[in-house]
Formats: C-alpha cells, sequence, structure tokens
C-alpha cells in the first residue's frame, strides 16, 4: 500500500460543476496537510494548508479534513476552466526520515470543461 | 513575498557538456530542496539542504552536484547527463526542515525544463 494516495484522474467536469478531489493516508504520524495546484509545465503552488480535522475555506475552495478516517478532500466550487491543472495533496509529520516527514501524493488531473 | 526564483527556464544540453541550474529565495527560509519531475508524476526528491548543510541525497547520480553557497541560493550541477535525465527541476524551500508542520511548508519556483540532447 502506498503511503499517500489519490485518484489519479483524469477528471473532466462542467464549468460551474463543484469539484471533490480526495486523497487516502495510511501513516496516522500525518499531522498537517497540504493542498498544490500545479498548471502545465509550471511549478506547483501552494493553494492551502490545515492542521486539524474539520474544514477550512479560502474563497471557492475548501479543504476537508477526517485524521479518524485518514481522509482529505479539496472541494472547488464553482469550478472554472482556469481552474485546470493538476492537484497534489501533501502531508507532514513530525519526526522519521524525509520519507515519512514529508509525502506528496501522486496528483489528480483536472479539467474544467467551458 | 512566497517567490522562489529559478534560472534558466530552458535548458537544452549535450550529454558532454556541464551547465548549472540557479534558484534563489528571500524569505528567510533554512531548507532547500530540488526535485525532478517527469511528465504526469509527482515530484521526486533529490536534495535537501538544511543550513546550508546536505542533509538528504537520495541516491542521485554523481552527475548531479548540488552546491548551497549560502541561505539564499541553490545550485545544482549538471554533468555528462543522460537523455533520460530530461525532465522539469524543480526548486523548492521551507522555513525549517524536518519540524512537522507549518514549518515544513514548501514553496516551489517555476522550474527549470532541462532536454538533455
Amino acid at each position: 500500500q502506498k503511503e499517500v494516495e489519490q485518484d489519479p484522474g483524469p477528471l473532466s467536469v462542467p464549468e460551474g460543476a463543484i469539484v471533490s478531489l480526495n486523497c487516502t493516508y495510511s501513516n496516522s504520524a500525518f499531522q498537517y496537510f497540504m493542498w498544490y495546484r500545479q498548471y502545465s509545465r509550471k511549478g506547483p503552488e501552494l493553494l492551502m494548508y490545515t492542521y486539524s480535522s474539520g474544514n477550512k475555506e479560502d474563497g471557492r475552495f475548501t479543504a476537508q479534513v477526517d485524521k479518524s478516517s485518514k481522509y482529505i478532500s479539496l472541494f472547488i466550487r464553482d469550478s472554472q476552466p482556469s481552474d485546470s491543472a493538476t492537484y497534489l495533496c501533501a502531508m507532514s509529520a513530525i519526526g522519521g526520515n524525509y520519507g515519512q516527514n514529508f509525502v506528496f501524493g501522486p496528483g489528480t488531473r483536472l479539467s474544467v470543461l467551458p | 513575498d512566497t517567490e522562489v526564483t529559478q534560472t534558466p527556464k530552458h535548458l537544452v544540453m549535450g550529454m558532454t557538456n556541464k551547465k548549472s541550474l540557479k534558484c534563489e529565495q528571500h524569505m528567510g527560509h533554512r531548507a532547500m530542496y530540488w526535485y525532478k519531475q517527469k511528465a504526469k508524476k509527482p515530484p521526486e526528491l533529490m536534495f535537501v539542504y538544511s543550513y546550508e548543510k546536505l542533509s538528504i541525497n537520495e541516491s542521485v547520480p554523481s552527475r548531479f552536484s548540488p552546491e548551497c553557497p549560502n541561505s539564499s541560493l541553490l545550485n545544482l550541477h549538471l554533468h555528462a547527463l543522460q537523455p533520460e535525465d530530461s525532465a522539469l527541476y524543480l526548486c523548492a524551500s521551507s522555513p525549517r526542515f524536518q519540524r512537522g508542520g507549518i514549518e515544513d511548508t514548501q514553496y516551489f519556483g517555476p522550474g527549470t525544463r532541462l532536454t538533455v540532447l
């Protein structure tokens, strides 16, 4: 089992749809969760980060963490064609070697169709 | 300012060339990273510098040689590369390394797209 799993996509939705992007993880030491957006041929851009279980909202984006289920989600409301990108979840723990400390998910490619 | 800059944006080199990639940040971060990213894959960690000292080398071939001249700069020296080394090379920085939590948050540069002929 991979340490962090993520639906690979590609995911295609019509403009205005609500998008749900998800990651599951196996290491309960992960305590800090991030979402990055990466446009084609560009570097990843930090979108949101959160510590605790529950929801965190920033504009059209909501990050949700359920530590008991080891499951995190990113919701995008009123999706726009400009949201078309690859979304990477990442998570961090305290201690351990790097491989356990900060891990990226494999990424989900999202296309929002006009 | 959460900007990490990388130069050049694009690089084409032959297998016998020597070239360098450069990365700079002025956020006061004390950890800097090199990643390699192939198409449709997540970034793969190559090197980590913490307080200008090499902390992690993920068994990267010696044809890649990192250097951290000061806390703001990170270089990657390239020599005798192979065509399979063609990829997007990303630099990132974070406030600290292996502290857990917000101090591990990495900020990425735009990358250098490297093509080895």
